[in-house]
């Protein structure tokens, strides 16, 4: 079966600082990836999608980057946080078709201060 | 374009009633739809989907019909428990589409 991991699952990082998100997925082969976030109270919001190693698309423009360095692993960085940054990050993988179900990591409560 | 609206939260109930959250979709195509719902602190959790009009998906006593000429995905249960509290969210998926539609999510409070 599928699993998807987070890590960490809490963090509290300084403004100003840099940021390593990590998102893996076992028992599958080349998944679609998805980061979200979630403000307090808020709903989801698609930060980015990769359909494959080194492919990267961004739904948003901000100070947050990805990169899927191999196939079922997929990193949320940045190089200086904000404090709007903090919130729920949420790591997905999409079942392929023919319905695109999503899966859903644990996720990572980031708290900038 | 694709959207999906749900019910403005929050709701709240008391244990035993009855539960409707609405959800109406504008979708190009056919699309299947899905109830997701997220437990305080969690990630989301696929809760049940239907593919084509008429089906109906059910999980944990929850049930939705795919109602294709009202496009709507209604979310109910006959008689919800407090370990229902959490927050729901309705989703469509185009065949072919590389992403999944949101709903802004309906939070629900269930009192003992």
């Amino acid at each position: 079966s599928q699993t998807i991991h987070q890590w960490p699952a809490t963090l509290v990082q300084p403004v100003g600082s840099p940021l390593s998100l990590e998102c893996t997925v076992e028992g599958t082969s080349n998944p679609n990836l998805y980061w979200y976030r979630q403000a307090a109270g808020r709903g989801l919001q698609l930060l980015f999608y990769s359909v494959g190693i080194g492919q990267i698309s961004s739904e948003v423009p901000q100070n947050l980057s990805a990169s899927r360095p191999q196939d079922r692993q997929f990193i949320l960085s940045s190089k200086k946080l904000l404090l709007s940054d903090s919130g729920f990050y949420l790591c997905a993988w999409i079942r392929g078709t023919p319905y695109n179900e999503q899966f859903f990591g644990p996720g990572t409560r980031l708290t900038v201060l | 374009g694709n959207s999906v609206t749900q019910m403005e939260g929050p709701v709240t109930l008391s244990e035993e009633a009855f539960l409707t959250i609405n959800c109406t979709y504008t979708a190009t195509g056919y699309p299947s739809l899905f109830w997701y719902v997220q437990y305080p602190g969690e990630g989301l959790q696929l809760l049940l989907k239907a593919t084509k009009a008429d089906d109906k998906g059910s999980n944990k006593g929850f049930e939705a019909t795919y109602r294709k000429e009202t496009t709507s995905f209604h979310l109910e249960k006959g008689s919800v428990q407090v370990s229902d509290s959490a927050v729901y969210f309705c989703a469509l998926s185009i065949q072919g589409a590389q992403k999944l539609v949101f709903g802004q999510g309906t939070r629900l409070t269930i009192n003992p």
